[in-house]
């Protein structure tokens, strides 16, 4: 059975670099099957996609956080993580690691991870 | 970016009853469209993909149809289980979009 994990630092300060990593046991992210996601949800509101990463390092961004985001993968340990630079108070959600089946449908997620950014 | 509008945003149904949740695209995404329900503190669960592919162990009392632009999920009978809130998510181009979401509530 396919699980995922998220794990992070806790509260971020505004202007800071939010950073989460993304633990992947009972599969391997170098599977040519899949690609690796992130996606995030403001307390209250809806899901955001955030971007997603294939095990050859191509990484797909969506075009409002690109500036500031970088996903990345370590094989090695077997995660995918996130860096998004410049956080403020907008950033403040639960994010979620999925795997995408198809390069599109998260069929497993992480339980997800609340980032609060305050000063 | 493909904008996703779900409708209705909340909707009363009793056990039993048929529901049918709508999903418009702002532009034709073939199939490419995904329904995942998801309950208060917990991950999305994806129920449809491809618009009318069962994903593996949910009840067959789900269903998904439509393509191009207007799409729909059905719950046959709604179960105690089912009340929560879905989501239709477009895969066709980036970035993936998702609707605002359908709160199913108990009338």
């Amino acid at each position: 059975q396919v699980q995922l994990q998220e794990s992070g630092p806790g509260p971020v300060k505004p202007s800071e670099t939010l950073s989460l990593t993304c633990t992947v046991s009972g599969g391997s992210i170098s599977s040519s099957s899949y690609y690796w996601g992130w996606i995030r949800q403001p307390p209250g509101k809806g899901l955001e996609w955030i971007g997603s990463i294939y095990y050859s390092g191509s990484t797909f961004y969506t075009p409002s956080l690109k500036s500031r985001l970088t996903i990345s993968m370590d094989t090695s340990k077997n995660q995918f993580s996130l860096n998004l630079s410049s956080v403020t108070a907008a950033d403040t959600a639960v994010y979620y690691c999925a795997r995408l089946k198809a390069g599109k449908w998260g069929d497993y997620w992480g339980q997800g991870t609340l980032v609060t950014v305050s000063s | 970016d493909i904008q996703m509008t779900q409708s209705p945003s909340t909707l009363s149904a009793s056990v039993g009853d048929r529901v049918t949740i709508t999903c418009r695209a702002s532009q034709s995404i073939s199939s490419w469209l995904a329904w995942y329900q998801q309950k208060p503190g917990k991950a999305p669960k994806l129920l449809i993909y491809d618009a009318s592919s069962l994903e593996s162990g949910v009840p067959s009392r789900f269903s998904g149809s439509g393509s191009g632009t207007e799409f729909t999920l059905t719950i046959s009978s709604v179960q105690p289980d089912d009340f929560a809130t879905y989501y239709c998510q477009q895969c066709n181009s980036y970035p993936w979009t998702f609707g605002q979401g359908t709160k199913v509530e108990i009338k």
